[in-house]
């Protein structure tokens, strides 16, 4: 089955860029029915949406870090990437990778959304 | 944005009694609801997408309702391995907009 799993530096220096790797297994990244996701989670707390890329790169941003994020994608490879600039101790938290797909209702009126596979997670630090 | 909010922040539960947890959004979100599981030093598990459909083998215990702004997760009978914190997920693809509630931890009294 499909499998995701997160890799990157564990520590960044503040105001570098954190870039992080999730590599897809089990399964091609280029399909029409996902989106492929980044959500992170400070130490102890909730979790926050980062933003997705879609097969044909395509990206949404969260509103809150859009002007500091980037998400590209390689298909050749199963991988797509995360890249914040100018870090602070703030973007501290384990990051995720997440599938996310789309379901129909009963009938047929509403699609719903979901991050049904995760990675593990990866842990970054920003700190000097 | 809407901003989801989590009740109680803590639940404490004998085992085989039932669990109720509550997420509560600012504006109407409609039936975009999820609810998430995420055990210690684990992943989140999706359990739950619009709103009370259970998602591909999540156990029967577990159950959501709701629509609008109330929204409830019900285990019915907790098990050992329910200790988890609960997060519920509203979303919206178009215009793309999500937001998590800050969480319940349940607790096995």
């Amino acid at each position: 089955q499909v499998q995701l799993q997160e890799s990157g530096p564990g520590l960044v220096r503040p105001s570098q860029t954190l870039s992080l790797t999730c590599s897809v297994s089990g399964g091609s990244i280029r399909t029409n029915s996902h989106y492929w996701t980044w959500i992170r989670q400070p130490a102890g707390k909730g979790l926050e949406w980062v933003g997705r890329i879609y097969t044909s790169g395509s990206t949404t941003y969260s509103s809150s870090l859009k002007s500091r994020v980037s998400i590209s994608i390689d298909t050749s490879n199963d991988q797509f990437f995360l890249n914040l600039t100018s870090v602070t101790a703030a973007d501290s938290a384990v990051y995720y990778c997440a599938r996310t797909s789309y379901f129909d209702s009963s009938d047929y009126s509403v699609t719903h959304e979901a991050y049904d596979i995760w990675g593990q997670g990866t842990v970054v630090t920003v700190s000097s | 944005e809407v901003v989801m909010t989590q009740s109680p922040a803590t639940l404490s539960v004998s085992p085989g009694e039932r669990a109720t947890l509550s997420c509560r959004a600012s504006q109407s979100v409609n039936s975009n609801l999820a609810w998430y599981q995420q055990r210690p030093g684990q992943a989140p598990r999706l359990l739950i997408y619009g709103a009370s459909t259970r998602a591909t083998g999540v156990p029967a215990r577990f159950s959501g309702s709701g629509s609008g702004t109330e929204f409830t997760l019900t285990i019915s009978s907790l098990q050992s391995e329910d200790l988890a914190v609960y997060f519920c997920h509203h979303y919206n693809n178009w215009p793309p907009r999500y937001s998590f509630g800050q969480g319940t931890k349940v607790d096995i009294k």
